[in-house]
């Protein structure tokens, strides 16, 4: 069964340092989402992406924040100067957004540690 | 007001139980809801999506009710395996210009 990965699966930095958080959404898939989910709190719609750009960002999706699609098979979001409070999963999602396949299918995530 | 809500729970319940989670979402233009299932540091996963008029897959029933804007999930004679947290999510907006929100999730505990 297609699935979404992710990688890497933890990823510890030093506050102020650049992270690249990388996804391979299902291959026919057309629509990508980046969420987060900080440890005991709910997940939070972050981006989504569709054509080669955003289609809509929630309100901490702000300019430290840029997703890129540099590939047919790669999604990837940059997070440019790291917070302490940016610690948290990060889950990719895809969805092909057809007749009867709304639901988002989600990656096993990436554990982001700021130092 | 948060826009999708639930009861945190923790539903402590027997096995073979029956157990029934509710959510609301205040804005109407929502178009689109979903259940997923969180296990413990694990990503979210697809439960069921919930129609107007009502699904059913094996012992997990939905319902959605516009005019009160609100979602249901019942879960019939309830596994060992059940045990999780359950996330009611709502998406509004069409298309490419969608946004999906998740509630806080309703933790479930199933005993011996």
């Amino acid at each position: 069964e297609p699935e979404v990965t992710q990688t890497p699966s933890h990823q510890v930095t030093q506050m102020g340092q650049e992270v690249i958080l990388r996804c391979v959404p299902i291959s026919n898939h057309l629509y990508f989402y980046w969420y987060r989910q900080i440890l005991g709190q709910k997940v939070e719609f972050l981006v989504s992406f569709y054509n080669n750009e955003i289609s809509e960002k929630s309100e901490i999706f702000d300019d430290q924040f840029s997703v890129e699609r540099p590939d047919g098979s790669n999604f990837t979001l940059k997070i440019r100067s790291t917070k302490l409070e940016d610690s948290a999963m990060y889950f990719c999602a895809s969805t092909l957004r057809d007749v009867g396949a709304y639901e988002q299918y989600f990656g096993p995530g990436t554990r982001l540690t700021v130092t | 007001r948060k826009e999708v809500e639930q009861d945190p729970g923790p539903f402590n319940v027997p096995e073979g139980a029956t157990v029934a989670f509710n959510c609301t979402y205040s804005n109407s233009a929502s178009q689109s809801f979903f259940w997923y299932r969180q296990d413990c540091r694990k990503e979210p996963k697809l439960l069921m999506s919930v129609y107007s008029s009502g699904n059913e897959d094996g012992r997990f029933t939905a319902q959605l009710n516009r005019a009160s804007q609100y979602i249901s999930l019942l879960i019939r004679d309830s596994k060992l395996s059940d045990s999780a947290t359950y996330l009611c999510v709502v998406e509004r907006g069409h298309s490419s210009a969608s946004k999906i929100i998740f509630g806080s999730g309703t933790r479930l505990s199933i005993r011996p």
